[in-house]
Order: structure tokens, then sequence, then C-alpha cells
């Protein structure tokens, strides 16, 4: 069945280390999203992309970077962390057309800074 | 995107019927109401969504008021595992992303 994975699903690290969370979806959708959504929160749009070399970012993107080499992954990189970033993160994704961009959540990776 | 306005919380009674509101007043004419559900510590779930008519899957029923400012999520007969962040998000019809806020936290009990 197709799916979307996230990988770690969990990570510890240090301040100022650069940590990269894997994405990766098999439904060959065009639309991949990252999130964060901290203790008590709704989540919070980090990047986007609509296309292979496309990325955008959304409401929360200082401090990350996305890119998008194929279409089957969106690797989120912090690139360096600190403790304001440890949160749980969240990958999506979802086909473009009408009627078609129901969002698939994978299970979420739940990042420490120290 | 307009924003979207739903109790914090909510209880419900195991096998009644769930309705949860959202007010929407500031909507335009190409945003789609999207209800998602997020059970605890696992991603969101897709719900349904509507345009302008009432909609109804195997998971819920969507009402959507004539004048298109506000919504009702039904769940005909909650259960337990219906407990959840339940999210109602207005989103552009050509925009993909999504904007999420607090939610209504609805706990059935039973």
């Amino acid at each position: 069945d197709a799916e979307i994975t996230q990988s770690p699903r969990h990570k510890i690290t240090e301040t100022g280390r650069q940590v990269t969370l894997a994405c990766h979806q098999t439904w060959n959708h065009n639309n991949m999203f990252w999130y964060r959504q901290d203790l008590g929160h709704g989540l919070r749009l980090i990047h986007y992309s609509y296309g292979v070399q496309d990325t955008n970012k959304g409401e929360v993107s200082d401090g990350y970077s996305v890119s998008r080499s194929n279409t089957e992954d969106l690797p989120l990189t912090l690139e360096s962390a600190a403790s304001s970033q440890t949160s749980v993160y969240f990958c999506a994704s979802s086909e473009s057309g009408v009627n078609r961009e129901t969002q698939y959540f994978g299970p979420g990776t739940r990042l420490l800074v120290l | 995107d307009a924003k979207t306005t739903q109790p914090t919380s909510m209880d419900c009674a195991e096998g009644r019927a769930a309705n949860l509101p959202c007010n929407h007043s500031t909507i335009s004419g190409n945003e789609y109401v999207y209800w998602y559900r997020q059970i605890h510590s696992q991603g969101p779930q897709y719900i349904i969504h509507g345009l302008k008519n009432n909609e109804t899957n195997e998971m819920a029923s969507l009402i959507i008021t004539e004048d298109r400012k506000s919504s009702t999520l039904i769940l005909p007969h909650a259960t337990l595992r219906d407990t959840a962040v339940y999210y109602c998000i207005v989103r552009f019809v050509d925009d993909y992303k999504l904007s999420f806020g607090a939610g209504t936290t609805v706990t059935v009990r039973a």
C-alpha cells in the first residue's frame, strides 16, 4: 500500500548541530508539506513544495530549509538547531487537482534540542 | 485565508451524534471548508470538505449554511475512538496548503 513515512521517529540533538528529518511518500503526490506542532498548539506550516525543484516558505520557516530533488522525498534541515525548535514535526503530501487535494500526514518526528 | 472560530472543547456521549460548530464569517466564494482531526500524538486525518453544498461520507456529514459563514461537522454515532482534536480549516480552491487553528477538543464519554 502507498504510504508516507518519516524518519527518525525520535531524535535528540544538541544546540548548534545540523539536523535533517526525512519524509518519503509512495503516492507520487506533487505536493509535500512540513509542519511543526508545539505542546497544546495547532500545526504551523514550515515549508512546502508543489513539485520537483519547487520550494516555498511557510509561516515559520526561519532556521529551516528544504529541497525537492525527486517526487517522493522532501527532507527538512535545521541548519543550526535551537532549543526553540524542540517540537513534533509532521510531513504531509497531497495530489493536485480539484477534489484530489486531501493531505495525508506521516506519523511525526519528535525532536528534542538540548 | 479566512479565519475560523471553534469552541475550545466539548463532550459527547458514546452512541449519540456529535455536532461540532465552526464560524468562518469572512469566507470568500472560492474557499473550501475542510475538517481534519488529530487523535492523540498521531498525524492529522482528513474527515470531509465542502464548498457550498452539504456533504456526507462514511465518517461524517458537513452542513454549510446558505450564506457559508458557518458550518457544522456531524459525527452521527460517536464512539470512544472519535475522541480527538477537530480542526475546521478554510482553504482557497487553488492553494493546497492548510492553516490549522487550535481546534475543538472532543471527548466522547461512555
